[in-house]
């Protein structure tokens, strides 16, 4: 298994600031996963990282907005940029622990309230 | 492109009754499909998880679901609900379980269970 640690747990934020968040992850892994849950709604991936590479987007997000760093094998940070209320979410990291078992491990997510 | 669907966004049952949790899933290639299940303020934790050998795949806690091409379905069931099942349930699909594989995750259910 992982053990990740998520930073800051939670934070209310101002509308047009910045809030990076960080991603600690017990072990060292290939590839993190970026995922946002919005209110009552389900996980929509934001962003895969690979350690030495430029963060991959999925469609609908984009690198100016959800700046993604991964200076090595076990941290990873999501910033999310001059931020709306609608921005207002959990943002979930997680990993494939690999071993080709398909299993995520997920971080308790980092609940942004954007005011 | 995968997609996962969940009829019912809210499920409710008595406690001791049959848990089924309904998921279909769209898949281009033989997907692998997971189950997780998400307790209020945590992250999500794998329940069970279907990677092409037996179609009946037992997970925690006492749930077990079974996967049907046919019907393009894998379903949550347990026979007994348990107050501590109360949570988010969501049903996720995968091409491939390696490091680099995206999970796509359903829109997700929410049990409750009566005392």
């Amino acid at each position: 298994s992982a053990v990740i640690s998520q930073k800051p747990s939670r934070d209310i934020c101002q509308r047009g600031t910045s809030l990076t968040i960080q991603c600690q992850v017990d072990s060292q892994v290939t590839m993190m996963f970026w995922y946002r849950q919005q209110p009552g709604q389900s996980l929509t991936l934001i962003a895969t990282a690979n350690q030495g590479s430029e963060a991959t987007y999925e469609s609908g997000f984009v690198i100016d907005k959800f700046p993604i760093s991964r200076p090595n094998l076990t941290f990873s940070t999501l910033t999310v940029s001059n931020m709306s209320p609608e921005d207002s979410s959990i943002y979930l990291c997680s990993v494939d622990h690999g071993g080709g078992t398909g299993e995520l491990f997920f971080g308790e997510g980092s609940r942004l309230t954007v005011l | 492109a995968q997609s996962v669907t969940q009829l019912g966004s809210h499920v409710s049952v008595s406690e001791g009754a049959l848990v089924l949790l309904r998921c279909n899933y769209s898949s281009s290639v033989p997907p692998y499909l997971f189950w997780y299940v998400q307790y209020p303020n945590q992250g999500l934790q794998l329940l069970l998880k279907y990677t092409s050998a037996a179609t009946l795949v037992k997970g925690i806690n006492g749930f077990e679901a079974e996967f049907k091409k046919s019907e393009t379905s894998f379903h949550l069931t347990k026979p007994s609900a348990h107050m501590s099942d109360a949570a988010e349930y969501f049903c996720a699909v995968s091409d491939g379980i390696t490091s680099y594989d995206k999970v796509i995750f359903g829109p997700g259910t929410s049990l409750s269970v009566i005392p």
